[in-house]
């Protein structure tokens, strides 16, 4: 069963860097993934897709300093020069038989 | 530049039906795969229902049964049905477009619509 698992929490601090992480399951380590951003009160913005090789693809207008990146089974987004509207909470996605998401991870910006 | 317009939304009563809209635009529903998906309050993201290009839905077994899907490609419009609600069926409901690129990613999402089931 493909599932993708993130950590409920993370924090930074104003103008560093934060690696977040998305784990697929055994056997599942080829599959691209997704990244979302949800911002409190707000629908999830679509940030970019991490592929197995570690290239990604931005959505529109998704500053630079997002970027994604891959080794294994884990697919990260690594967000650099943190601001304050960075807070949010974070969901990694793919598809099989359908859509799957992780838990989503809740990033404070401190 | 795509865009996806949610209405629909309301309070209905355990056992009750409603239907929901994704209004289109930028593209046409019917050239991409199409998704429902929902956030109970406080919770994360849940996938709920697909309808693919060719016409074919597949709904998560939470609602399968009771869900379904259509498109009214005239419209450029998404609908979900909902039928039998649960309590459990509280969130807020996102339509959502698939990426053509390799079927992937959810690059397009609405603002959402919220829907309360509750006597």
């Amino acid at each position: 069963q493909l599932v993708l698992t993130q950590s409920p929490s993370a924090s930074a601090s104003l103008g560093a860097s934060v690696k977040l992480t998305c784990t697929l399951r055994s056997g599942h380590s080829g599959y691209a993934i997704a990244w979302h951003q949800q911002q409190p009160g707000k629908g999830p913005r679509y940030l970019m897709k991490v592929n197995s090789d570690g290239s990604h693809n931005k959505g529109d207008e998704i500053p630079d300093r997002f970027s994604g990146s891959s080794s294994g089974a884990e697919r990260y987004l690594t967000i650099s020069s943190l601001q304050s509207e960075d807070e949010a909470d974070y969901y990694c996605q793919t598809w099989g038989t359908g859509g799957v998401f992780g838990g989503g991870t809740r990033l404070t910006v401190l | 530049e795509a865009q996806l317009v949610e209405s629909g939304g309301g309070l209905i009563q355990p056992g009750g039906s409603l239907r929901l809209s994704c209004a289109a635009s930028g593209f046409t529903v019917s050239s991409k795969y199409m998704s429902w998906v929902r956030q109970a309050p406080g919770k994360g993201l849940e996938w709920v229902s697909v309808i693919y290009s060719g016409g074919s839905k597949y709904f998560a077994d939470s609602v399968k049964g009771r869900f379904t899907t259509s498109r009214d490609n005239s419209k450029n419009t998404l609908f979900l049905q909902m039928n039998n609600l649960r309590a459990e069926d509280t969130a807020v409901y996102y339509c959502a477009a698939l990426d053509t690129e390799d079927y992937t990613a959810f690059d397009s999402w609405g603002q959402g619509t919220l829907v309360t089931v509750s006597s």
